[in-house]
């Protein structure tokens, strides 16, 4: 049972777009959640991150909103840019984070010239 | 570097053998965490440590794997008689402490494959 899900295995945004990647979670108790960008044989690296007392974080082009009603957040990127392109993981974390991060499957995302 | 560090990059061995997995986290973070990446499937929890103590063993695939940490600092992820679906990229974590609102750094991962 997956707990969060990232529906779009891949994305494909025009240079200079808004690129947006979504994801849901079905685990109430999560508390925290983040974006990772992940390129081949690298380990992830930590984008940005909302706690769920807000609905949105801003980070230079990357904006996380967060929709704790309908169990859903997503990653806003603009403008796009090719260094852009790479496997972004969505994860979550319940308050204490005993149980480590829940990850979805990652979307990969290539930004077209 | 200020990153975490695991050794070695890349592992190859034949079944049955042991193997012990070593990452050094980032100066001062207290929360540590080891997570695998088989092929074609997504990230998994194995377990974590704040401090010295990893409170629950519990996301360890079997009784083969055994983890430890010493000085609050590195931490060395044993299998023990390794069998071909041990193979997997192994991931560790370290984060400033074990609250929610910290996020969890990455090191490149330590690539195990069983002959």
């Amino acid at each position: 049972d997956q707990q969060v899900k990232q529906n779009s295995p891949s994305l494909s945004v025009q240079e200079g777009r808004i690129s947006i990647l979504n994801c849901d979670y079905t685990n109430s108790m999560f508390d925290y959640f983040l974006w990772y960008k992940k390129y081949p044989a690298e380990g992830p690296t930590f984008l940005i991150s909302i706690s769920s007392i807000k609905d949105k974080n801003e980070d230079g082009r990357f904006t996380v909103f967060l929709n704790k009603s309908a169990k859903h957040l997503s990653l806003h990127i603009v403008p796009s840019q090719p260094g852009d392109s790479a496997v972004y993981f969505c994860a979550a974390i319940g308050l204490g984070g005993a149980d480590g991060l829940t990850f979805g499957k990652g979307t990969h995302l290539i930004i077209q010239p | 570097g200020a990153g975490v560090s695991q050794s070695p990059s890349n592992k190859v061995t034949e079944k049955g053998k042991d193997v012990e997995l070593r990452c050094d986290p980032i100066s001062g973070h207290t929360a540590l965490y080891w997570y695998r990446q088989s092929l074609g499937q997504g990230l998994e929890f194995l377990i974590y440590f704040q401090g010295n103590s990893a409170p629950d063993k519990s996301g360890l695939p079997s009784d083969r794997f055994s983890a430890e940490r010493t000085g609050g600092s590195v931490s060395t992820l044993t299998i023990q008689r390794t069998q071909q679906e041990d193979s997997a990229v192994y991931l560790c974590a370290s984060s400033l402490r074990q609250t929610t609102n910290q996020p969890q750094h990455f090191g490149d991962g330590t690539r195990l494959s069983i002959l």
